[in-house]
């Protein structure tokens, strides 16, 4: 069963700053999709980025990025230029594509990002 | 586009009851919909996963009789909590996946307190 671990419960951060948000996971399938999902208070899911396993680029999104490394099964979101409307729980998500990306998500604990005005 | 709709919102119920919680894509179809669990501070659980006009898969621990999923159309899945009891009380989310990427994209969940 695949896993997926956020190592850090709380990160804070300052306006107009850079933040990074860690994720691990662990599979042993070579096909699936990850993504980073943000939760504000309103606890509506909304899809901050995608990542395709087998592109060696990383994505990009306007103010956020993420740092792709396969081998080491890593994949950090970072979040440039830090506004208040970014403050939310962020998740990390994997999705096998064994299926043809019909399995569900499977998430980390996520971070709880604070950003100081 | 891509917006799925949830109703109810909210429910309180009393213990022994049972509610039921709807799922729609409102403006695509979608073939396979997910519903997950959310504790208070806690991360998203799949509970199972729902493809039109076929049965539910269930993930391991979750209790099929319980937690009743009928995907009828391709843009609505309901999950019935049967019996309800206080520990059933949680945030449930669903997902439907459609779209050029296959996303999944997520209903605004339901608040389900059990009394």
């Amino acid at each position: 069963a695949q896993t997926v671990t956020q190592s850090q419960p709380e990160m804070s951060v300052q306006e107009a700053e850079t933040v990074t948000l860690s994720c691990t996971y662990d599979t042993s399938e070579s096909d699936y999709y990850l993504f980073w999902y943000k939760q504000p208070p309103s606890r509506q899911m909304i899809l901050v980025i995608r990542q395709e396993a087998y592109k060696q680029q990383n994505a990009t999104e306007n103010r956020f990025s993420v740092n792709f490394q396969k081998a080491a099964k890593s994949f950090s979101l970072k979040i440039s230029d830090s506004q208040l409307g970014d403050a939310a729980m962020y998740f990390c998500a994997y999705r096998s594509e064994r299926g043809g990306g019909a399995d569900g998500l499977t998430f980390g604990k996520g971070t709880h990002l604070i950003i100081q005005p | 586009g891509a917006v799925v709709s949830q109703h109810p919102s909210w429910v309180i119920c009393k213990s022994g009851t049972s509610v039921k919680i709807e799922c729609r894509s409102l403006d695509f179809q979608a073939t396979t919909m997910f519903w997950y669990r959310q504790f208070p501070k806690q991360s998203l659980m799949l509970m199972a996963t729902s493809n039109e006009g076929s049965k539910a898969t269930y993930e391991q621990g979750v209790e099929k009789d319980k937690f009743l999923i009928n995907h009828a159309s391709l843009t609505l899945s309901t999950l019935t909590v049967t019996s309800a009891h206080p520990e059933d009380s949680s945030f449930y989310i669903c997902s439907a996946r459609g779209g050029a990427w296959e996303t999944q994209y997520f209903g605004p969940g339901t608040r389900l307190l059990v009394l």
